[in-house]
């Protein structure tokens, strides 16, 4: 069974409005949660990551939230651009280690000019 | 180079055969990883390298047998696999396993097994 899930497989946003990337997930010792992202035919590369004791971390045009009693955290995009369009994957650890991550299948963004 | 390298970036073989995937990173990191991805299936750890000793093993068939020289670099060495274990095999490295810190990938291998 999963223990992190993105539902949707996929996600197109006009350029300049907001992305919304969402991650469910069911351990509740998981206390580190990092987005990815991925083009074709690359390795995927660290976006941004957030730690259980906090509710949000922004960088730039990048924010993600987490709700620990939902188990949701979400990636947000503001503004999107053409080249945001990747495969970002939501994953997460115990303990604080980035050493064992489970990840997510990922979602597909496409943003639209 | 810099970062995290993969070679060969597609492989096809024979049930048969053997090959061995290779990984070379330029960060100076001390852990690396083996990872697959399937189509449609998430991420899935196989091996991590701490230091060059393996502490972490996911129940991973056999026929699939890294080895870590030394802290740069990593092998798959693959021997008699299934058309199953096609796929995209990543290798990662992160400054330390056991502390946290992010984890950056190689390409990949693109693996096909006939």
């Amino acid at each position: 069974d999963q223990q992190v899930k993105q539902n949707s497989p996929s996600l197109s946003v006009q350029e300049g409005r907001i992305s919304i990337l969402n991650c469910d997930y069911t351990n509740s010792m998981f206390d580190y949660f990092l987005w990815y992202k991925k083009y074709p035919a690359e390795g995927p590369t660290f976006l941004i990551s957030i730690s259980s004791i906090k509710d949000k971390n922004e960088d730039g045009r990048f924010t993600v939230f987490l709700n620990k009693s939902a188990k949701h955290l979400s990636l947000h995009i503001v503004p999107s651009q053409p080249g945001d369009s990747a495969v970002y994957f939501c994953a997460a650890s115990v303990g604080g280690s980035q050493g064992n991550l489970i990840f997510g299948k990922g979602t597909k963004l496409s943003v639209k000019p | 180079e810099t970062g995290v390298t993969q070679t060969p970036r597609h492989l096809v073989m024979g049930m048969t055969n053997k090959k061995s995937l290779k990984c070379e990173q330029h960060l100076g990191h001390n852990a690396m990883y083996w990872y697959k991805q399937s189509a449609k299936k998430p991420l899935e750890l196989m091996f991590v390298y701490s230091l060059e000793e393996r502490v972490e093993n996911n129940s991973v068939p056999s026929r699939f047998s890294p080895e870590c020289p030394n802290s740069s670099h990593l092998f798959l060495h693959l021997h008699t696999l299934q058309p199953e274990d096609s796929a995209l095999y990543l290798c990662a490295s992160s400054q330390d396993f056991f502390r946290g810190y992010e984890q950056y990938f190689g390409p990949g291998t693109r693996l096909t097994v006939t």
